[in-house]
């Protein structure tokens, strides 16, 4: 059964620090995989997918993401972060062989600080 | 484009009453998902759907029910609610695309309590 691990429930950043969030997935070889971010009281919006070709991703709002399948990971990175990105971050796997069912990890909060 | 459209937005249930929550998408979507969402759980799957007349249990089905007469819809019935279906409700819809699926589209969620 696929499965998504994301390894950091909070992560608390200074404004314009980099960040990155961890997403580890268990699945068999053909995997898509997403990122999604919830702002509060509303509901789920895409940053980026990886279907295939390049592993490295980017996305909305200067996320990018790397696509590691040797080390099962696909791995939220940002810069230099704003005020505005305080919001939930959601890793997401789906896979032909599980029926094109779309699991999510438990989700990683990010407070920016002034 | 309205996207995906659930209703209601909030609603308290009694212990033991029961609902259903709407979802509607206009993008033609084969696939269709609801998702339950509590506070440091993520989102986890109650039921899904892969095309009109076919529906399938995910992780947590348990106290739900689900139909999926026709490409657009797809409800989600709460029979005997009970405190623990105190949630967040989310309906998501995609498309496959050459056997690859595609993003999901979420609706903005119903938040239901039940007391």
């Amino acid at each position: 059964a696929q499965s998504v691990t994301q390894l950091d429930s909070q992560v608390p950043v200074f404004e314009e620090a980099p960040v990155e969030l961890r997403c580890n997935y268990s699945s068999s070889v053909s995997v898509y995989l997403f990122w999604y971010v919830q702002y509060p009281n509303q509901g789920l919006q895409l940053l980026l997918k990886y279907l295939s070709g390049s592993t490295l991703v980017k996305g909305i709002n200067g996320f990018e993401a790397e696509f590691n399948k040797s080390q099962t990971s696909f791995h939220l990175r940002k810069p230099s972060v704003h005020i505005s990105d305080t919001a939930e971050y959601f890793c997401a796997v789906s896979d032909i062989a599980a029926g094109n069912k779309l699991t999510f990890g438990g989700g990683t909060r990010v407070l920016v600080k002034p | 484009n309205a996207g995906v459209t659930q209703t209601p937005k909030f609603r308290i249930l009694k212990i033991g009453q029961s609902m259903t929550l709407q979802c509607t998408q206009d993008m033609n979507h084969n696939y269709m998902y609801w998702y339950r969402q509590d506070p440091g759980m993520g989102l986890k799957l109650i039921y899904y759907s892969v095309g009109a007349g076919i529906t399938d249990k995910g992780e947590v089905p348990n106290g739900y029910n689900v139909s999926r007469s026709t490409t657009e819809d797809f409800p989600l019935r709460l029979e005997l609610a009970a405190p623990s279906q105190t949630s967040v409700y989310f309906c998501a819809s995609r498309s496959l695309v050459g056997g690859v699926g595609t993003e999901a589209f979420f609706g903005q969620g119903t938040r239901l309590t039940v007391v």
